[in-house]
């Protein structure tokens, strides 16, 4: 199965800062099928970006996703109080579908 | 709006099964799939399977596959998954997840259930 390492484990921030997480895959994933989800405290994942840079329905243009292959990106261009929050990265080109183990994103 | 709806925390104690359904709404159910995902205390997401709301085909993570069984109510555009034989490592977040794949998936997840707390202690 494919492992996903993402880096950093934490990364402190201020808000209004740029923020760039990284997704770094064991092989190559398929068709760049790759999202980005972002889950707060006691919440339930929200699906940010799939197939590598598509935002979702709804999210805000300050988050947008780049990369292929096996090294993959999430930017948050300027961070908001409600950024501030775990982001795991998913493979879904091969199963089993693997999630990395987060990125926590904290205040400063 | 498109939902899904979980039922409630359970408490089993090992070796016994755990049985969560997940009522979706808001979208046509046989044309999407629904994946399951769970997440242990303090710990990353793990996908269990997948099955198709169109015909009931599955796909499970080896890991569980011997022990979980996911099927669907397409009458009540609701999903089950039932864990069989729990230790204290299935203790986690049981969340249903709407899949764009009603062929052939697990693909990417959106939206998410509200997740099921499942607590195995003896």
């Amino acid at each position: 199965e494919i492992v996903l390492t993402q880096s950093p484990g934490t990364l402190s921030l201020s808000p209004g800062e740029r923020a760039t997480l990284s997704c770094r895959a064991s092989q190559s994933v398929s068709s760049n099928k790759l999202a980005w989800y972002q889950q707060k405290p006691g919440q339930a994942p929200r699906l940010l970006i799939y197939g590598a840079s598509s935002r979702a329905t709804g999210i805000p243009d300050r988050f947008s996703g780049s990369g292929s292959g096996t090294d993959f990106t999430l930017t948050i261009s300027r961070l908001e109080p409600e950024d501030f929050a775990v982001y795991s990265c998913q493979q879904y080109g091969s199963s089993p579908s693997t999630f990395g183990q987060g990125t926590k994103v904290e205040i400063k | 709006q498109v939902q899904l709806v979980q039922s409630g925390a359970e408490v089993k104690k090992p070796g016994a099964s755990v049985k969560v359904s997940c009522k979706t709404s808001g979208y046509t159910f046989t044309s999407f799939g629904v994946s399951w995902v769970r997440q242990a205390p303090g710990q990353g997401l793990e996908w269990m399977g997948w099955i198709s709301g169109y015909n009931g085909d599955t796909n499970y993570a080896q890991k569980v596959q011997d022990r979980v069984t996911m099927t669907t109510d397409t009458s009540t555009s609701t999903a089950y998954i039932e864990v069989r034989s729990l230790t204290s490592d299935d203790t986690a977040v049981y969340y249903c997840v709407r899949d764009p794949r009603v062929i052939g998936g697990p693909n990417y997840f959106d939206p998410w259930g509200q997740g099921t707390l499942v607590i195995v202690s003896s």
